[in-house]
């Protein structure tokens, strides 16, 4: 069973202070790995795709990064818009569903 | 482009009552996905509709159900809804449904059942 755990759960930073969201996955034959972010009462808004280890992407103050069993999702000086839940989900051979982790909670302070 | 709809934003049912919400993909999207977020159990999977067909169904009891027409826009109902079907119904949509691509989710409904 395809299974996704983020963290931590949550994390508070000052603005300007770079950190790294970890999502660790067990799947069996990975067909992407997507990072979304949400905000309060509002649906995940799509950030990347990542489909092979080594593989990464960037956005603006975002970088995702992929291995054969995590991915990092790098906030490099963020700022108070940043602050949002970071979701993690995998799909592989063994379904259509996406698995998500339950995510990360970001808190950037001015 | 416009980006995926949902309507109602917000319901609040009384148990028993049976609910209808609805989903619009982005105009060429003819897969729409369905997930239930609670804060306990994350987002988990509903089903999966393609060319007005159900491909792929979660494990939920058989209340959960849906159906997609021909323009792609897609309902869900949940029948007898109980005290825990509270939750944020969110739609997703992508362009075949095919392992890989990326789906794009709609800003979700708000369901409470008192």
């Amino acid at each position: 069973e395809d299974q996704v755990t983020q963290s931590p759960e949550a994390l508070r930073l000052q603005e300007g202070e770079s950190s790294s969201l970890n999502c660790s996955y067990t799947v069996s034959g990975l067909r992407g790995l997507f990072w979304y972010r949400q905000d309060p009462g509002k649906g995940p808004e799509f950030l990347f795709t990542l489909y092979s280890a080594g593989e990464e992407k960037e956005k603006e103050r975002l970088k995702a990064t992929l291995t054969k069993k995590e991915s990092f999702l790098h906030i490099t000086a963020p700022k108070p818009e940043d602050s949002a839940t970071y979701l993690c989900a995998v799909r592989g051979d063994s379904g259509y569903a996406l698995n998500f982790g339950k995510g990360t909670s970001l808190l950037v302070t001015p | 482009k416009a980006g995926v709809t949902q309507t109602p934003r917000y319901l609040i049912k009384t148990r028993g009552q049976q609910v209808t919400l609805s989903c619009s993909p982005i105009s060429g999207h003819r897969s729409v996905s369905w997930y239930q977020q609670t804060p306990g159990q994350g987002l988990q999977f509903l089903f999966e509709y393609f060319s007005e067909t159900q491909r792929n169904k979660g494990n939920f009891p058989g209340r959960f159900s849906g159906r997609q027409f021909s323009n792609s826009r897609s309902e869900m109902n949940v029948s007898t809804l109980e005290l825990g079907d509270s939750a944020l119904y969110l739609c997703a949509s992508s362009l075949l449904g095919t392992v890989g691509e990326t789906q794009y989710f709609g800003p979700g409904t708000r369901l409470l059942v008192l």
